[in-house]
């Protein structure tokens, strides 16, 4: 079974830039994670999906961070304009259903962006 | 408040036990979990417990959950050094839809 993809697995960018990163859940997923990794720090959740319609996005910094999951299945997530502090690991993760024992969520390798 | 507390770096010697403590403050916690991060990988699941649960083992794995006091630890037996990693610990909130929060992380040396 494939596992969770993301894509560019690294991306350097000026500040003021613009950046998408891409995922693809694992096959059947209705529910799809975005989190931010800074370094040093654990997991922070962005936003979360389920099917196409957004669960909770209570921490996206919604004047420059957007994410779309159109269709249900893959997700875009853009940074616009980017700045200094956003340089981590955004990490996109899938369960079949929300969160607790009986959904393990899967996480990808991550998408590692450094703004300079 | 959400907050989910783990000391930084352990270090020990392969072949003995480690243990990793975690300290979280939400009570509506219903799942526990630990999760291993290698080097430039994404998160691995080792294991869960449920709150109402005190002890949970799963081969090297033990899990122990003292919900009085808020308190999770992992205990990794005959620890080798392919267990070297950041280990997170992460509390599920019941009342935000399961979301999980995390810990700052233990990174976990093991030394031939």
């Amino acid at each position: 079974e494939a596992g969770v993809a993301q894509s560019p697995r690294y991306k350097i960018i000026e500040k003021r830039q613009s950046v998408a990163f891409w995922c693809n859940p694992i096959s059947g997923h209705a529910t799809l994670y975005w989190y931010q990794q800074i370094l040093g720090q654990g997991p922070k959740l962005l936003i979360q999906f389920q099917n196409n319609g957004v669960v909770d996005d209570s921490q996206l910094p919604k004047d420059r961070f957007s994410a779309e999951r159109l269709k249900g299945v893959d997700s875009t997530l853009k940074i616009q304009p980017a700045k200094l502090e956003d340089s981590a690991v955004y990490l996109c993760a899938s369960s079949l259903v929300g969160t607790g024992a009986g959904n393990t969520i899967y996480f990808g390798e991550g998408s590692w962006l450094t703004v300079v | 408040g959400e907050d989910v507390e783990q000391s930084l770096f352990l270090s020990v010697r392969e072949g003995d036990s480690s243990v990793i403590n975690c300290t979280y403050t939400d009570s509506s916690s219903t799942y526990l979990y630990w999760y291993k991060q290698e080097p430039g990988a994404g998160l691995q699941l080792l294991t869960y417990i449920f709150s109402n649960m005190d002890m949970k083992q799963d081969q090297r794995l033990t899990v122990l959950l003292n919900k009085k006091d808020k308190h999770l630890s992992l205990r990794i037996a005959d620890t080798q050094t392919g267990d070297s990693a950041i280990y997170f610990c992460a509390e599920s909130l019941y009342n935000q839809g399961g979301k999980l929060i995390f810990g700052q992380g233990t990174e976990l040396s093991v030394k031939p």
